[in-house]
């Protein structure tokens, strides 16, 4: 698989249940981000965590970083329906890259 | 909250033809950066410039691509001979010294 794979691909759940979405990732990194992205527009940032973090937490977000299993998880508490979207997590990687490489996205829907 | 905009938010060309795709990155970054999406697949990066020259581009980046900055505002994007590959929707972020990306709402670009 390539760099950056969420997992599931999909996820329905009802308003007030928290969502969870992980991605894994192949090579190093120095950063890790989460994107979200509403049907037909941009990409918008939700959280950065550093490759030397473990934990880090914004609102209603969780996002946790495991660098020995290049896996990340963003956990959602208490989804409302307007956080339907995909989200999506991007890495960069060590040695001065410009670029971010994103996954696929998991596609959230939380139903009223 | 500044933004990144962009324009046209739908471009529809026949293949061969040129096109320039829009951007107005936030005025105080300093990195600009194009990335597309194919429908149904992962957001690519395409291209990074600072420093009015381009600092990294991606294999998709080739010799029909071109960007500029032709004032201190815009930051384009040129497809010199559109192919049906092409149709994707092209993102412009920017950021600064030490920001996350801030992408704008993208251009659906229909390739016909």
């Amino acid at each position: 698989s390539q760099q950056g794979e969420e997992d599931p691909q999909a996820l329905s759940i009802q308003e007030g249940e928290n969502a969870t979405m992980n991605c894994s990732y192949k090579t190093s990194i120095n950063n890790l981000q989460w994107y979200r992205q509403n049907s037909g527009r941009g990409l918008v940032h939700l959280i950065l965590i550093r490759s030397n973090e473990r934990e880090k937490h914004s609102g209603r977000l969780r996002v946790t970083l495991d660098t020995s299993k290049k896996s990340s998880s963003l956990l959602i508490t208490a989804s409302r329906a307007a956080d339907t979207a995909s989200y999506f997590c991007a890495t960069d990687t060590q040695g001065g890259s410009e670029k971010l490489v994103f996954g696929k996205g998991t596609k959230l829907t939380v139903n009223p | 909250e500044p933004e990144v905009t962009q324009t046209p938010s739908h471009q529809v060309t026949q293949m061969g033809q040129e096109v320039i795709l829009r951007c107005v990155p936030i005025s105080n970054h300093l990195y600009f950066y194009w990335y597309r999406q194919i429908l149904g697949q992962k957001v690519e990066f395409l291209v990074s410039f600072y420093n009015n020259e381009i600092s990294e581009k991606s294999e998709i980046f080739d010799d029909q691509f071109s960007v500029e900055r032709p004032d201190g505002s815009n930051f384009t994007l040129k497809i010199r001979s559109t192919k049906l590959e092409d149709s994707a929707m092209y993102f412009c972020a920017s950021r600064g010294m030490s920001s996350p990306l801030h992408f704008g709402n993208g251009t659906r670009l229909t390739v016909t």
